[in-house]
């Protein structure tokens, strides 16, 4: 079976501070990736995605970017990071016509 | 573009049976799918419309009419577990089986 893993859990970091959050897919090749952030009582807005190694594509223009640089590896980065980056950041993989999430990471800036 | 609307929250006994309502306008999509969310943990897969009608899993049915714009989940037999967060998802016909998600609706469910 499939398993998503994402880390950290949990992070608090001060603005203008670099980030990297890690996502990793299991019991699948070549998956497509996304990448999604929900700010608190919020619906989840996709910033990311990717259909292979090298491959990214970027639905909103912001300060985060992503990379791939293995077939089940999916990390977004930041530079500086802003007050308005806090959220719940969530990777998942697409099989058919469903999606499958990561636990999440709750990223607070502070 | 896509716009999903959904009730910001429902209150409903255990026991009972609840509708949660997805109005969209979008320029075309593939299917209308839904997610539980519960508190601090991720989105699940719940259900998915590809054509109209109703699908029904379990104590979960969804249901679709692409005439009227519209949908909506339908969650019988309410158990207190069932309380979370809802969320009604559009796949467009553009960009790599993308998802654009509703707004949400927050269940909770009452003794």
């Amino acid at each position: 079976s499939q398993t998503i893993h994402q880390w950290p859990a949990t992070l608090v970091q001060p603005v203008g501070s670099p980030l990297s959050l890690e996502c990793t897919v299991e019991g699948t090749s070549n998956p497509n990736l996304y990448w999604y952030r929900q700010a608190a009582g919020r619906g989840l807005q996709l910033l990311f995605y990717s259909v292979g190694i090298g491959q990214i594509s970027s639905e909103v223009p912001q300060n985060l970017s992503a990379s791939r640089p293995q077939d089940r590896q999916f990390i977004l980065s930041s530079k500086k990071l802003l007050l308005s980056d806090s959220g719940f950041y969530l990777c998942a993989w697409s099989a058919g016509t469903g999606k499958f999430f990561g636990p999440g990471t709750r990223l607070t800036v502070l | 573009g896509q716009s999903l609307e959904q009730p910001s929250e429902v209150t409903a006994v255990e026991g009972a049976i609840v509708q949660i309502n997805c109005t969209y306008q979008t320029s075309g999509f593939y299917g209308l799918s839904w997610y539980q969310q519960h508190d601090g943990g991720a989105p699940t897969f719940l259900s998915y419309n590809a054509l109209d009608g109703l699908e029904e899993t379990g104590r979960f049915s969804s249901f679709l009419s692409r005439s009227d714009s519209y949908g909506y989940l339908l969650l019988q037999e309410l158990q207190m577990k069932d309380s979370a967060s809802y969320f009604c998802a559009v796949r467009p016909r553009t960009g790599a089986n993308n998802l654009f998600f509703g707004t949400g609706t927050r269940l909770t469910v009452i003794p």
